[in-house]
């Protein structure tokens, strides 16, 4: 069965530096997401992604944080100077058909900013 | 602020009893609702969506609608230890075919 595929499953990084979280969406699907969820509290939307662009993203989605396709199959995400409150896991998800069939997630990332 | 709610539980259930997991949302632009697993450390599985006001079953699993009072709920019959995990509620609201709200989540025990 087609899954979402996430690298890596653990990022350990200092404040202040940039990380990059890979994933690999389910090869038919064409929308894309990350949520984050930060130990203990509710699932949170960061952005949605469609036909090479941006469709919706939320508040925690700062200048700090950046979303690319950069081939046909990886999806990442980018921050460009961790703080300690990024740490959170991660989680990719993909869609077929906008979503209303539901949203498929990777097993996610987890990231400690130091 | 769109939310969805759930308690938080824990809710303990025997094995093979009837769970009964239960969601309420604020937006009524939402039009899809989805009941996604997660085990402790593990990403959330989808395990139901609904659309229609009713039922829907698919296994051991029952989905129930109501839009009038902006209510979701699981009913998981013959609830077995491997059910033990924490379930989200997850709305989408198809005007922006885009995000989903979680809501923060109920645990579920099976006891043997």
């Amino acid at each position: 069965e087609p899954e979402v595929t996430q690298t890596p499953s653990h990022q350990v990084t200092q404040m202040g530096q940039e990380v990059i979280l890979r994933c690999v969406p389910i090869s038919n699907h064409l929308y894309f997401y990350w949520y984050r969820q930060i130990l203990g509290q509710k699932v949170e939307f960061l952005v949605s992604f469609y036909n090479n662009e941006i469709s919706e993203k939320s508040e925690i989605f700062d200048d700090q944080f950046s979303v690319e396709r950069p081939d046909g199959s990886n999806f990442t995400l980018k921050i460009r100077s961790t703080k300690l409150e990024d740490s959170a896991m991660y989680f990719c998800a993909s869609s077929g058909t906008s979503g209303v069939q539901g949203q498929f997630f990777g097993p996610g990332t987890r990231l400690t900013v130091l | 602020q769109k939310e969805v709610e759930q308690n938080s539980g824990p809710l303990s259930v025997p094995e093979g009893a009837i769970a009964s997991l239960n969601c309420t949302y604020s937006d009524r632009g939402s039009q899809s609702f989805f009941w996604y697993r997660q085990y402790s450390g593990k990403s959330p599985e989808l395990i139901m969506s609904i659309y229609s006001n009713g039922d829907k079953e698919d296994g051991r699993f029952t989905a129930q609608l109501n839009k009038a009072s902006q209510y979701v709920s699981l009913l998981i019959r013959d609830s077995q230890p491997s059910d033990s995990a924490t379930y989200l509620c997850a709305a989408l609201n198809t005007g922006t075919a885009s995000k989903l709200t979680f809501g923060t989540g109920t645990r579920l025990q099976v006891t043997l």
